[in-house]
């Protein structure tokens, strides 16, 4: 089973609301990844987590924040975010954990959210 | 700095015809080079990767991809196009013995014309 599953699939917020995005995987993968994806450009890293610890924060704005709860599960807490947030967000795992392993990222269907 | 460029936004294709989608990258030491496709409203699905050994690579979807070391490029082929193929292509690197962190390009829009 190679799957990684993210709900919701489809997300409408207000810029004052609180939502959280889920991610799961049962392949015993030891990183996990959430990226940020516009429309047909490449996935952006926002967070890396290694061993259930954050590893990566590539900057991003204190309004999205991460949880990994246990090795199978991420979340993404979203809070007063920004028009400009909305896109497609992608959850990945990888066997990995270390960073000095050769598997490649596994990737979810990634939520759609829009912000207004 | 690592980097990845596909030079080609898009690539158009008949079907049956052979295809190629084009990456070269940077990086400072032994690369991991993948590619991944993405199709509408998907996530990305992980198609071949390269690590070290044989030059050519094969992968899923019968798409195969060919390192060659002294171009620094990972170019994606597949003998004959399916119309089902049109889709986003992404090519990555990693450095090899680094973080877990994909370099991506900018992605190549493969249309196969039936």
């Amino acid at each position: 089973d190679t799957e990684v599953t993210q709900t919701p699939k489809h997300l409408v917020m207000g810029m004052t609301n609180k939502k959280s995005l889920k991610c799961e995987q049962h392949m015993g993968h030891r990183a996990m990844y959430w990226y940020k994806q516009k429309a047909k450009k490449p996935p952006e890293l926002m967070f890396v987590y290694s061993y259930e610890k954050l590893s990566i924060n590539e900057s991003v704005p204190s309004r999205f924040s991460p949880e990994c709860p246990n090795s199978s599960l991420l979340n993404l807490h979203l809070h007063a975010l920004q028009p400009e947030d909305s896109a497609l967000y992608l959850c990945a795992s990888s066997q990995d954990g270390t960073g000095t392993g050769v598997g490649e990222q596994y990737f979810g269907p990634g939520t759609r959210l829009t912000v207004t | 700095a690592q980097s990845v460029a596909q030079p080609e936004d898009q690539v158009n294709v008949a079907e049956g015809n052979p295809l190629t989608v084009k990456c070269t990258y940077s990086v400072s030491g032994n690369p991991y080079l993948f590619w991944y496709v993405q199709y509408p409203n998907r996530g990305l699905q992980f198609l071949l990767k390269y690590i070290t050994g044989d030059n050519l690579v094969k992968g899923s979807y019968g798409f195969e991809a060919e390192f060659n070391k002294s171009q620094t490029s990972f170019h994606l082929k597949k003998p004959s196009a399916l119309v089902s193929d049109s889709a986003l292509y992404f090519c990555a690197v990693r450095r090899g013995g680094a973080t877990n962190k994909l370099i991506f390009g900018t992605g190549t829009l493969l249309a196969v014309q039936p």
